[in-house]
């Protein structure tokens, strides 16, 4: 069955910090990969996806995500976090046909001290 | 271009009542898809409609959730009755045919006391 986990329910960053969430995914072919922020009260919003090719993947708000098949993982990075980063962060896998009936990571809360 | 609308956007209703959610998605998106979060919970797949059509309600809890995509454009979710254990965050998304990337709205929080 399709999995997705995200080892780190809860982090916390000090602003101007580096940042990496970690995602694993369980999938019986090569999936496709996403990256959601929800922020308090909003909507989930996409950051990045991968499909295939390059396996950095580059998203919005600066942040980034590597692709390494051999260790089923799909992390997000940003290099410097900003205040307005505090969110929750969810990773998702989806099938590579028609429709997108995602698989999602438990989430990871982001708070951002300053 | 409007995105994916959702209303309302927070309910309240007493266990053993009907709510209906709304989901207005994207214009042209075949795709339409309903997940929820429960409290805690990982976001989970409900169902998802190809136009009018429902392609995979796997996800549907029971048959106390009935799901509708008239003319394939806006979608409902009913919920009859409600249980206290309905409550969550109930998301609709929605993407073209085809195309895999899936836009999220912004939720409807269900509360049931």
């Amino acid at each position: 069955a399709q999995s997705v986990t995200q080892p780190d329910i809860h982090i916390t960053v000090s602003e101007g910090a580096s940042l990496e969430l970690r995602c694993n995914y369980s999938y019986g072919a090569t999936p496709y990969l996403f990256w959601y922020v929800q922020s308090p009260g909003q909507g989930l919003q996409l950051l990045l996806k991968y499909f295939s090719g390059d396996t950095l993947v580059q998203g919005i708000k600066g942040f980034e995500a590597e692709f390494k098949r051999s260790q089923s993982s799909f992390n997000l990075r940003k290099p410097s976090v900003h205040w307005s980063d505090a969110a929750e962060y969810f990773c998702a896998v989806g099938a590579r046909t028609n429709g997108q009936n995602f698989v999602f990571g438990p989430g990871t809360r982001l708070s951002v001290l300053p | 271009e409007a995105g994916v609308t959702q209303f309302p956007s927070h309910s309240v209703i007493e266990k053993g009542q009907t709510v209906t959610l709304r989901c207005d998605p994207i214009s042209g998106h075949d795709n339409l898809y309903w997940y929820r979060r429960v409290m805690g919970k990982e976001i989970k797949f409900l169902l998802h409609f190809v136009k009018e059509s429902k392609q995979d309600e796997s996800g549907m809890p029971n048959n106390r959730f009935l799901a509708e995509r008239t003319g394939g454009t806006y979608s409902t979710l009913k919920v009859q009755p409600a249980e206290l254990e309905d409550s969550g965050v109930y998301f609709c998304a929605s993407s073209q045919f085809g195309n895999t990337e899936a836009f999220f709205g912004q939720g409807t929080r269900l509360t049931v006391v």
